[in-house]
C-alpha cells in the first residue's frame, strides 16, 4: 500500500461547491503539507502542519482551508469553489531526521472547476 | 525568501545520449537542494538531495547532481538517457530551522527523449 493517499484521485465540480480533498499517511511523519500545481508554475505551498495543533499558512493560502484530524490525516477544503482554483493538488509528509527532512509525496487529486 | 530557477522550460534528447538540467537557487545560508522527477500522472519521487559535505550527490536511477556553491546552481545530469526518464524534473530548496521548514519549487523542465 502507499505511503501518502490522496482522495479523490479525480474530481469535477461546480463553482461554488464545497470541496474537501483528503490525505492520509503511513509513514508516521509529524509534518504534512499541501501544494497546488499549475503548468508553467511548479509546485506551490497552500498550508503545512507541523503537528496536530500547528497549522501555518503557505504562499497562497486563500480561499482555502485544512483541518489537521489526527497525525496521519490533513484535509484541505475549499469553501467555495472557483475556477481558477481548478489544479492538481498533492499532499506530502516530511520526516525531519539528521541531515535535514525529504518530503514524500502522494499521488495528486485533479481537480476541476467548472 | 529563498526561490528556485529551472531556465530550460523543455529539453529534448536522443535516448542514450548525455543529459543536464540547469537549476539556479536564490538563499541566503546553507540550502538544503532537492531534485524531483514527476512522471505523466503520478506523484513527485526523490531523485536527490544535498544537505552537506560532498558536492558531488548521487541519486538513483543513475542520476547526479553537483552543488556550485560560487555559482547557486544544482545541476541534474546523467551520462545516457532512457526512454524511461521522459518526465518533468523539479528542482527544489529547502530552508530548515527556525520554523521554516519548507520546500520552494522552481517551475520544472520537461525532458522529452527521441529514438
Amino acid at each position: 500500500d502507499a505511503d501518502v493517499t490522496q482522495t479523490p484521485r479525480n474530481r469535477i465540480t461546480k463553482t461554488g461547491k464545497r470541496i474537501m480533498l483528503e490525505c492520509s499517511q503511513t509513514k508516521g511523519h509529524d509534518r504534512m503539507y499541501w501544494y497546488r500545481q499549475d503548468p508553467g508554475l511548479g509546485l506551490r505551498l497552500i498550508y503545512y502542519s507541523f503537528d496536530v495543533k500547528d497549522i501555518n499558512k503557505g504562499e497562497i493560502s486563500d480561499g482555502y482551508s485544512v483541518s489537521r484530524q489526527a497525525q496521519a490525516k490533513f484535509s484541505l477544503s475549499l469553501e467555495s469553489a472557483i475556477p481558477n482554483q481548478t489544479a492538481l493538488y498533492f499532499c506530502a509528509t516530511s520526516d525531519l531526521g539528521a541531515g535535514g527532512g525529504t518530503q514524500y509525496f502522494g499521488p495528486g487529486t485533479r481537480l476541476t472547476v467548472l | 525568501a529563498q526561490s528556485v530557477t529551472q531556465p530550460d522550460i523543455h529539453i529534448t534528447v536522443s535516448e542514450g545520449a548525455s543529459l543536464e538540467l540547469r537549476c539556479n537557487y536564490s538563499y541566503g545560508a546553507t540550502p538544503y537542494l532537492f531534485w524531483y522527477v514527476q512522471s505523466p500522472g503520478q506523484g513527485l519521487q526523490l531523485l536527490l538531495k544535498y544537505f552537506s559535505g560532498d558536492t558531488l550527490v548521487q541519486g538513483i536511477k543513475g542520476f547526479e547532481a553537483e552543488f556550485k556553491r560560487s555559482q547557486s546552481s544544482f545541476n541534474l545530469r546523467k551520462p545516457s538517457v532512457h526512454w524511461s526518464d521522459a518526465a518533468e524534473y523539479f528542482c527544489a530548496v529547502g530552508a530548515w530551522g527556525f520554523g521554516n521548514e519548507k520546500l520552494t519549487f522552481g517551475t520544472g523542465t520537461r525532458l522529452t527523449i527521441i529514438p
